[in-house]
């Protein structure tokens, strides 16, 4: 079954721009993912779905400053203008015939 | 709007039981996957099943295969988790979610504690 990697936290300053990086197995490069983010005490909610080519689709009412990217076995969330409300637990998901595999989670800290 | 609104969590012992219920609304539920997700106290997400839309295919993480049953009533739009042989790493919260292959809903959560 994949497994999903990520690092365990990132930090960026209040109107700058971060990229954080979801990383899948070996055997893996080609699936689809999809990003959540978990504002803290709140349940997690639905960004985007995001495919090997770079295409993404995003949930309902997630802002412009959202946006994915792919290189290889690499998939990424990019968050341009960053608000303090970003901060938050940013979690990567995948999914194969019979399971479904969630990356560790990246804690973002808005400075 | 898509609403996924669990019920059911609580304080339980070792060895107890717990059912939890999901209740779905703003969307066509008998079209859609949906899973159990949870997370426990300061930890990442762990997924814990999904039933087809139909409920004929099941699967379960194997940290609840023979523990935990999935179920769906799609005439009462609700999504069921029964939990049997509950152990204190099962404390966590259940969130319900909508699948679409990724998870595009959530649910607020429900809270499981599992504790003498």
């Amino acid at each position: 079954q994949p497994v999903l990697t990520q690092s365990s936290s990132a930090s960026a300053s209040l109107g700058s721009s971060v990229k954080l990086t979801c990383t899948l197995s070996s055997g893996h490069s080609s699936y689809i993912i999809a990003w959540h983010q978990q504002q803290p005490g709140k349940a997690p909610r639905y960004l985007m779905k995001l495919e090997g080519s770079g295409s993404y689709n995003k949930g309902s009412g997630v802002p412009d400053r959202f946006s994915g990217s792919s290189s290889g076995a690499d998939r990424y969330l990019t968050i341009s203008n960053l608000q303090s409300e970003d901060e938050a637990d940013y979690y990567c998901e995948t999914w194969d015939s019979n399971t479904r595999v969630f990356g560790g989670g990246t804690k973002l800290t808005v400075l | 709007q898509v609403q996924l609104v669990e019920s059911g969590g609580g304080l339980v012992k070792p060895g107890g039981s717990l059912r939890l219920s999901c209740a779905a609304s703003g969307f066509t539920f008998s079209d859609y996957y949906m899973s159990w997700i949870r997370q426990a106290p300061g930890k990442g997400l762990e997924w814990v099943s999904y039933i087809s839309s139909s409920g004929s295919t099941i699967y379960y993480a194997d940290s609840v295969k023979g523990r935990f049953t999935i179920s769906r009533d799609n005439a009462k739009n609700s999504l069921y988790l029964q939990m049997n042989s509950l152990r204190a790493e099962d404390t966590a919260v259940y969130y319900c979610a909508r699948c679409q292959g990724y998870v595009s809903y959530w649910g607020q959560g429900t809270l499981v504690t599992v504790s003498s």
